[in-house]
Order: structure tokens, then sequence, then C-alpha cells
């Protein structure tokens, strides 16, 4: 399996602040398509979590323009501009390129 | 809108079967390829199991952790998913989440049911 490994766990911000978050992968995500399948997902107290940007930098429907992503291989990257209340939460990367379809161990952001 | 609830979790000792059920709306359920997730105490997402469309043939694909105990499947008439699991250890116990998307992301999910394993 594909082993995803985010850093770092946990991060503190300022409201307004930027912040990056890694998610490496032990193979490359880029599918024999060409296209990476290298999704975010935020998981807010007490909630599910919810898509934010798959294929690498598409954002899913709704989100904020503050939410990028960047990468390529087995190196990618969530950025986070102007951090707001709401951004708060756990963040998973997930892969889709190969089977079984795994999650990193998640990135905890909190309020500094 | 798109909604996902799912249903039928509990406690349930060891060796012993649950069958969740995941009740869709908002979107055509019978072309959607719908997948089971689910998240440990300590907060770790695993996938679990899959099911495509009646155009894939209902093709099927498991976790080797549920392989053999597990079994997805669903009714297109009542835009439902279910999962039986069998056999059921410790180390099921979690939230299960019933999502809908591709093999590539996980686009929308429910709110979860839990499963407790337990003696």
């Amino acid at each position: 399996d594909v082993v995803m490994t985010q850093t770092p766990v946990s991060l503190s911000v300022s409201l307004g602040g930027q912040v990056s978050i890694s998610c490496r992968s032990s193979q490359s995500l880029v599918h024999n398509n060409g296209n990476t399948y290298l999704s975010w997902y935020l998981q807010k107290p007490g909630q599910s979590p919810q898509l934010l940007i798959y294929k690498v930098s598409n954002r899913f429907s709704g989100i904020s323009d503050r939410f990028s992503g960047s990468g390529s291989g087995t190196d990618l990257t969530l950025k986070i501009s102007r951090v707001e209340p709401d951004d708060l939460g756990v963040y998973y990367c997930g892969q889709g390129t190969q089977y079984p379809p795994t999650f990193g161990g998640g990135t905890k952001l909190e309020l500094k | 809108e798109v909604q996902l609830v799912e249903t039928g979790g509990g406690l349930v000792q060891p060796g012993k079967s649950l069958k969740l059920t995941c009740a869709t709306s908002g979107f055509t359920f019978s072309n959607a390829w719908m997948h089971w997730v689910r998240q440990s105490p300590e907060k770790q997402l695993e996938w679990v199991a899959q099911i495509k469309a009646k155009s894939n043939n209902y093709a099927t694909y498991y976790a080797e952790s549920v392989k053999g105990r597990f079994t997805i499947s669903r009714d297109d008439s009542k835009s439902s998913v279910y999962l039986q699991m069998n056999s059921l250890k410790e180390e099921d116990t979690a939230i299960y989440y019933c999502t809908w998307g591709g093999s590539d992301s996980f686009a929308y999910w429910g709110q979860g049911t839990l499963v407790t394993v337990s003696s």
C-alpha cells in the first residue's frame, strides 16, 4: 500500500496568517493516465471529513481560493492563506492513484 | 442537495455480525461509485470497500483487513448501499462513513455511524 506521511502533526496559527502542510507518499502518485490523484480533506470538530482539493490543485465546489494545492510525484503541499476561525480542524491528504486508497495521519490546525 | 445517512451501528461482541445501511438522495445513485471509509478511535482514516455501478458490473473491492469478512452491496431501487460485517474484531471499532466519489477522491460523506466491538 502507498504510505502517506503528513507533516507537521500539529500547527498553530494566528488568524489572518498563512500555513503550509506537507504530504509525502512512499511511491509516485502519477497515474498511468498522467493524472495525480492526491486530495485534501478537512475534518472540523464533531463533523465528517469534507473534500477541499482534488487532483493536487483543483478546488472542490464552494471551496475558498484561500486554499491551494501544489506539488508533484511524491511531494505535495496544501497552503492556507488568511486563516479564518472556520479553517480550524484536522487536515488529511489522501491518494487515489493506487488501490487501496490511503490517507495521511492528519495535521491538526489550532489557533495560536 | 446531496445527502448520505448511515444507520445500523452499535455495540457488538467479537465474532458477531452487523449490517450498516447508507441511504442517499440528491444525486443519480445508479451511476455512482460508492465507498465505505472508517475512522479509528485514534482518528486514522482507512478505506474499507467500494462498489461500482451497474455499468461496471457492480464490481467490488475491499481492504485486505476486511476481505472475506465484510461484503458491500447496493440496491439502486432504494438508492442505498450496505456493508455486511461478519466475524467482527475489536480492531474494527470505528466510525463508519459512507462516501460518494470516484476511485480518486471522496466528494461527499455521511455523518457516520459508530461501531464498537467489545465483550
